[in-house]
């Protein structure tokens, strides 16, 4: 069992929609968590970044975590075409920068 | 202030040839992470340094080896290449703090003919 499993997708939608991705992981010594966004051909950016378990909002995006079911989610509200990337989630522990990855799901966002 | 950097942004290489990547952290930052991402593995993590010292190590063989200058600035080297080796490397880069966070650089496309 890989420690973080994410759907690799791929998901349409149309522009406009509410999008939800999400991730599973199993070693809860993983406290961290993050959304990163990688365009084709370029490297992961960060998108969000959270510790505790709830929700952070920071624009159209809210990352969601539940520590309780080692379950954690982006949302993303009005997607547009730009949003059209591969979203990755991320754990990391808390002792060190060891992180672990999910698959990424790739979304496109159609006009 | 300037991302991430790596160099060469394309390689092309044959079996058995080895290779050297560089990377160059965010001025400041002194943590350098490298991962190997493919299609079928995704993002996988293959070691960190920190000041110098490789403080953490993915699984990956000891083929893979890497170094980090006092400047920060970190090599990734691969020795006897394998066609499994194709893969986009990415380096990150980050202050090291117990909650860092990383931010990457564009990587460097490895294809192993």
């Amino acid at each position: 069992q890989k420690e973080v499993e994410q759907d690799p997708g791929p998901l349409s939608v149309p522009e406009g929609a509410i999008v939800s991705l999400n991730c599973t992981y199993s070693n809860s010594a993983f406290q961290y968590f993050m959304w990163y966004r990688q365009y084709s051909r370029k490297g992961p950016e960060l998108l969000m970044y959270t510790y505790s378990s709830g929700n952070k909002e920071d624009g159209r995006f809210t990352a969601q975590v539940d520590k309780s079911s080692k379950y954690i989610s982006l949302f993303i509200r009005d997607s547009q075409p730009s949003d059209s990337a591969t979203y990755l989630c991320a754990i990391m522990s808390v002792n060190n920068n060891d992180m672990r990855f999910g698959a990424g799901t790739r979304l496109t966002v159609k006009p | 202030k300037a991302g991430v950097t790596q160099t060469p942004r394309y390689l092309i290489k044959t079996r058995g040839q080895q290779v050297t990547l560089s990377c160059s952290p965010i001025s400041g930052h002194r943590s350098v992470s490298w991962y190997q991402q493919t299609p079928g593995q995704g993002l996988q993590f293959l070691f960190e340094y920190f000041s110098e010292t490789q403080r953490n190590k993915g699984n990956f063989p000891g083929r893979f080896s890497g170094r980090q200058f006092s400047n920060s600035r970190s090599e990734m080297n691969v020795s006897t290449l394998e066609l499994g080796d194709s893969a986009l490397y990415l380096c990150a880069s980050g202050t090291g703090g117990g909650t860092d966070t990383q931010y990457f650089g564009p990587g460097t496309r490895l294809t192993v003919l």
